[in-house]
């Protein structure tokens, strides 16, 4: 089975603190995205990686950073986090074969006081 | 433009009932897919059921199956027996092959409640 794992379930940290959420996956796939969840707007793409040290922006990319220097593990960075920040996060992976489907991980809920 | 509208916030339905959670999408693209996930209150999005645009027969998946109509933009998911597990969101979300690196855009969800 495929494992998409994250650092944190939940997350508490204060108003321009620097916050790293990490993800980790096991079946070496090339894609993983990161996205935030909120309330009556569902999932929007923040960032993703088709490959080690690559990344592309998604839709809402601003405020936020990632790193991918390894296969499994990419990172979502808030270089100076803000209240509108608080969110639930969700990592994502999949193979580069565009029919398959993404596999999530159990997300972070994250506040910013 | 919204691609992918769920019009449904809520939805109540009994045990052992069958239920259709609504999905109408927007694209240009020719080619593309259609996923819908379901997301327990333990928050990890679980995938349930997937269909291209070129596929002729709609997908099934055990109790869940997809009601694809093309012409009408439309992929609503059926779940048929409803079981009280079953009580979680439901997302629809669409990935447009000319976007690249599988894209998927989310719909709103909605929120299905099963009752005995």
């Amino acid at each position: 089975d495929v494992k998409v794992t994250q650092s944190s379930r939940y997350l508490v940290k204060r108003t321009g603190e620097k916050v790293f959420l990490e993800c980790v996956q096991d079946m070496d796939h090339e894609n993983m995205f990161w996205y935030r969840q909120d309330p009556g707007l569902g999932l929007r793409l923040i960032y993703f990686s088709y490959d080690v040290k690559m990344k592309e922006k998604g839709d809402i990319p601003e405020g936020y950073s990632v790193s991918r220097e390894k296969k499994e593990r990419f990172s979502l960075i808030l270089e100076s986090a803000s209240t509108n920040q608080t969110s639930m996060y969700l990592c994502a992976s999949s193979l580069l074969a565009r029919d398959n489907e993404q596999f999530f991980g159990p997300g972070t809920r994250l506040t910013v006081l | 433009a919204q691609k992918i509208t769920q019009t449904q916030p809520g939805m109540f339905v009994q045990e052992k009932e069958a239920v259709t959670l609504d999905c109408t999408y927007d694209t240009s693209d020719p080619s593309y897919g259609l996923f819908w996930y379901k997301q327990p209150s333990s928050g990890e999005m679980i995938f349930l059921i997937y269909q291209g645009s070129y596929d002729q027969q709609n997908a099934t998946e055990g109790r869940y199956s997809l009601n694809f109509q093309k012409a009408r933009k439309s992929a609503n998911l059926v779940i048929s027996a409803s079981q009280l597990g079953d009580s979680a969101m439901y997302f629809c979300a669409m990935r447009e092959r000319g976007a690249g690196f599988q894209k998927l855009v989310f719909g709103t969800g909605t929120r299905l409640l099963v009752s005995p």
